[in-house]
């Protein structure tokens, strides 16, 4: 059973802060790992893609990965309110394009 | 790029009727389209994955006869929820992807459709 597992939170962070969400999975043939933002009544929105090892930068966004200890996380550099969403990590293996979800952090930013 | 437009946004019909809900990708050709349905504060679901030109692959415990899929274009998917009652009242929410030399692409999601059954 491939499992993708997040801190439910809720995450409080000032704004102006940084969030840190992190995630972590068990299937280690996973290849393709996706953050998506979700606010609340709506649907999931991309915001980020990483593929190999190491950090990916986009805006205030940075996706870090690391495959030997199974785990990748987003930060969210001087973080605002209307970031305050839930954050889905997926990860996806193998070619069949089916991703495998965590349940999602919830992410509070205070103004 | 990559736009996902689902349509109904929402719906709202009495006990017995069957509920049609589409996907289209507007801007590439999707050639694998996913439905997941979502129950509030809880994660997404899938249901069924659709690849253009065959059968749906449906989830354990997702009923194919009550949930029918059909992907007959790179383009449109659809979502019948037959002779709905109130406990398939949900968020549903479509999402498409194609493929590529990498198998990288993500899936891209419509907007979502909350269906309600009264």
């Amino acid at each position: 059973q491939k499992e993708v597992e997040q801190n439910s939170g809720p995450l409080s962070v000032p704004e102006g802060a940084i969030a840190s969400l992190n995630c972590t999975y068990s299937d280690r043939g996973s290849q393709s790992f996706f953050w998506y933002r979700q606010y609340s009544g709506k649907s999931p929105e991309l915001i980020m893609s990483i593929y190999s090892n190491g950090d990916k930068e986009d805006g205030r966004f940075t996706a870090q990965l690391n495959k030997a200890s199974q785990y990748v996380s987003l930060l969210i550099r001087d973080s605002q309110p209307s970031d305050s969403a839930t954050y889905l990590c997926a990860v996806r293996g193998g070619s069949n394009y089916k991703l495998t979800f965590g349940k999602g952090t919830l992410l509070t930013v205070n103004p | 790029g990559a736009v996902v437009s689902q349509h109904p946004s929402r719906v709202i019909c009495k006990s017995g009727t069957s509920v049609k809900i589409e996907c289209r990708s507007l801007d590439f050709q999707a050639t694998t389209m996913f439905w997941y349905r979502q129950f509030p504060k809880q994660s997404l679901m899938l249901m069924a994955t659709s690849n253009e030109g065959s059968k749906a692959t449906y989830e354990q415990g997702v009923e194919k006869d009550k949930f029918l899929i059909n992907h007959a274009s790179l383009t449109l998917s659809t979502l019948t929820v037959t002779s709905a009652h109130p406990e398939d009242s949900s968020f549903y929410i479509c999402s498409a992807t194609y493929r590529d030399t990498f198998s990288n692409q993500p899936q891209h999601f419509g907007d979502g459709t909350r269906l309600s059954i009264l």
